[in-house]
């Protein structure tokens, strides 16, 4: 079935720092990709998203390729603060009779310290 | 504001006794969902409704039951609550049918512990 792996946390990084957070995916058709973000007691919210091969989607300083040779949409941030702490969710979504479904991968917490 | 309003935000439960969790969107979207989020195991769907009294199952619909009166309401019922339904649940929304032009609202979560 369709899956998402991502790297396990928690990370750690000081303020400033760069972030990479590696995302990978199996799936049986084309999917689109998505990184939704969670903030402590909130629910998820879209960070960025691509919807095709060689796509660069971008949010806030946040970035993520498409790059479907390797099925991978790894997050990176080039200087992360303190307000970035949060979980990161990769997901993917295919057109199926399902409608609007995403498929996450376990989440990666972030905490970035002073 | 919009948004994607769930309650209650917790709730403790004994086994068996029937509960829901209400759900309530306020911008008009056709599509809903539930999914619950689970340690190790990120977020899994459990119900969708793609219009009012359409509803089908997701990935993990045992011991859950839905219904869809309502256009902007969407409440998830335990008829009989077991100790393995302890999670934290979110509702999403969105306008359309497809995540990749109609992103995915989530409220902000309900933390259920059945005992």
């Amino acid at each position: 079935g369709d899956s998402v792996t991502q790297m396990e946390g928690p990370v750690t990084l000081s303020e400033e720092a760069f972030l990479t957070i590696n995302c990978t995916y199996t799936a049986t058709g084309y999917p689109s990709l998505f990184w939704y973000v969670q903030y402590p007691g909130e629910g998820l919210q879209l960070l960025l998203k691509a919807t095709k091969a060689d796509d660069k989607g971008s949010n806030k300083g946040f970035e993520a390729t498409y790059r479907k040779e390797t099925t991978s949409f790894h997050l990176e941030k080039g200087s992360v603060q303190v307000s970035d702490s949060a979980v990161y969710f990769c997901a993917l979504s295919l057109l199926t009779g399902g409608g609007n479904k995403l498929t996450f991968g376990t989440g990666t917490q972030l905490k970035v310290e002073l | 504001e919009a948004q994607v309003t769930q309650n209650p935000r917790y709730l403790i439960t004994v086994t068996g006794k029937k509960l829901t969790v209400t759900c309530s969107q306020n911008m008009n979207h056709e599509y809903m969902s539930w999914y619950r989020q689970d340690p190790g195991l990120g977020l899994r769907q459990i119900y969708y409704s793609m219009n009012v009294e359409v509803t089908d199952k997701g990935d993990v619909p045992e011991g859950y039951k839905v219904s869809r009166k309502e256009k902007r309401n969407f409440p998830l019922i335990l008829e009989s609550p077991s100790p393995n339904q302890t999670s934290l649940y979110f509702c999403a929304s969105s306008q359309g049918w497809t995540a990749y032009n109609s992103p995915l609202h989530f409220g902000n979560g309900t933390r259920l512990t059945v005992t």
